[in-house]
């Protein structure tokens, strides 16, 4: 079981509609959370990073949630468009060892939006 | 400009091969990444390599190994390979941060590999 899981596995929605990701973790020492973007051929894009302190980060339509307790975040597409159409990997920094850490990424969410 | 460049963006080759994956980025960064993403869509790290440690995934097969010329680039050399080499490759690099743990990682666009 990985120890990163992301709800739902896939989703379709129309443009101009919102949605929530989901992203629910085990691993530990929590050192981070991020969400990615991976368009279809494409390399994963930064979207957001935030520490356990952080219950919130935006970055244009995109909002990121943490609950840092209950181990889980959310990724909100606010207004979606077309061009959001891509995969949304959470990933999770982990504390490894003095000054290093270790990335355990999600699955990914498969988002479709449809004109 | 592309900041992490990865060529080739597709590789066929026959079983028992050895291949090369080039990587280069021009963002100054002084860590570089090589991951692999499989079938199931898991990003796994390889290895992470800056001017003064090589990091290993222990779970890598010592038939993979990096190369880096300089602080930019970092090749990936796959000897003997195997039909389960078959996946995307990824490039990134980052640049290391006083609060380890916080870099945020840019990626090439990846290299798909497959092994016939």
């Amino acid at each position: 079981k990985n120890q990163v899981e992301q709800s739902p596995q896939s989703l379709i929605i129309l443009e101009g509609k919102n949605c929530t990701l989901q992203c629910n973790y085990t691993v530990s020492p929590f050192s981070n959370l991020r969400w990615y973007k991976q368009d279809t051929g494409r390399g994963p894009v930064s979207l957001t990073i935030m520490t356990f302190s952080e219950n919130t980060k935006s970055n244009g339509r995109y909002t990121a949630t943490l609950d840092a307790d209950t181990k889980q975040s959310s990724l909100h597409i606010t207004a979606s468009q077309l061009s959001d159409s891509a995969s949304y990997i959470c990933v999770v920094s982990v504390i490894s060892g003095a000054g290093s850490y270790q990335l355990t990424f999600g699955k990914g969410t498969k988002l479709s939006v449809i004109p | 400009d592309t900041a992490v460049s990865q060529t080739p963006k597709y590789l066929v080759t026959q079983m028992g091969n050895d291949k090369s994956i080039k990587c280069e980025q021009n963002l100054g960064h002084d860590t570089m990444y090589w991951y692999k993403q499989d079938s199931k869509k898991f990003l796994k790290i390889m290895f992470s390599y800056n001017n003064k440690e090589l990091i290993i995934n222990e779970t890598v097969p010592n038939r993979f190994s990096p190369k880096s010329p300089d602080k930019a680039h970092l090749n990936l050399h796959i000897n003997s390979l195997e039909l389960g080499d078959s996946a995307v490759y990824f490039c990134a690099s980052s640049q290391s941060r006083r609060e380890a743990g916080r870099e945020k990682l840019f990626f090439g666009s990846g290299t798909q590999l497959s092994v016939l």
